[in-house]
């Protein structure tokens, strides 16, 4: 069973503080990462995505990935309340399947 | 929401009636997707198509169909709809199979 693994959470942190969101897979194949949040009630929207083994910084959205280790993540510095969200890891392996943790809730707390 | 729509967006019945959701795109991607969203779960793959009249199975398919007769509508059909498919489904499409997918907007459904 290939599988993504999320920290449901809640994970709560501090406004103006980093909050560090965890992702890993089971599927050494897997060849595209993917961020998404989620506000409670709305459809998941991109937040960004991650090809190559390192760090991709996007504003305050830093995706790391460890391909050896498995392992991607998301940092979100300068967390505000309106962060405040479910993010969901997705992995894409080998064709089309685009798989998806089960998501991590963020709670940044003003 | 990258030009996608879904309709209805709401809905109850009841078990055993059939039920049509409807996915529409506007941004000619080829590759459309419908997935179901439940507690505990995740977001699961129903069914996806990578062309008009062509589609394939996903992770949790059984109890479902789908239908694509133009490149921008996809529909999702439960045969005869079960309490289990209480969810919320959405829509998602991309350009290429290994592009980014955006989402629609969810279909809430009730079966009683």
């Amino acid at each position: 069973q290939k599988e993504v693994e999320q920290n449901s959470g809640p994970l709560s942190v501090p406004e103006g503080a980093i909050a560090s969101l965890n992702c890993t897979y089971s599927d050494r194949g897997s060849q595209s990462f993917f961020w998404y949040r989620q506000y409670s009630g709305k459809s998941p929207e991109l937040i960004m995505f991650i090809y190559s083994n390192g760090d991709k910084e996007d504003g305050r959205f830093t995706a790391q990935l460890n391909k050896a280790s498995q392992y991607v993540s998301l940092l979100i510095r300068d967390s505000q309340p309106s962060d405040s969200a479910t993010y969901l890891c997705a992995v894409r392996q080998a064709g089309t399947a685009l798989i998806f943790g089960k998501g991590t809730t963020l709670s940044v707390s003003s | 929401d990258a030009g996608i729509t879904q309709s209805p967006r709401h809905k109850v019945t009841e078990t055993g009636t059939p039920v049509t959701l409807r996915c529409h795109q506007t941004e000619n991607h080829r590759y459309m997707y419908w997935y179901r969203q439940d507690p505990g779960h995740g977001l699961r793959l129903i069914h996806y198509s990578y062309g008009v009249k062509d589609t394939d199975k996903g992770e949790v398919s059984d109890g479902y169909s789908v239908s694509r007769s133009k490149t921008e509508d996809f529909l999702l059909t439960l045969e005869s709809a079960t309490s289990s498919q209480t969810s919320v489904y959405f829509c998602a499409i991309s350009e290429q199979v290994q592009e980014t997918q955006y989402f629609g907007p969810g279909t809430r459904l009730l079966v009683l």
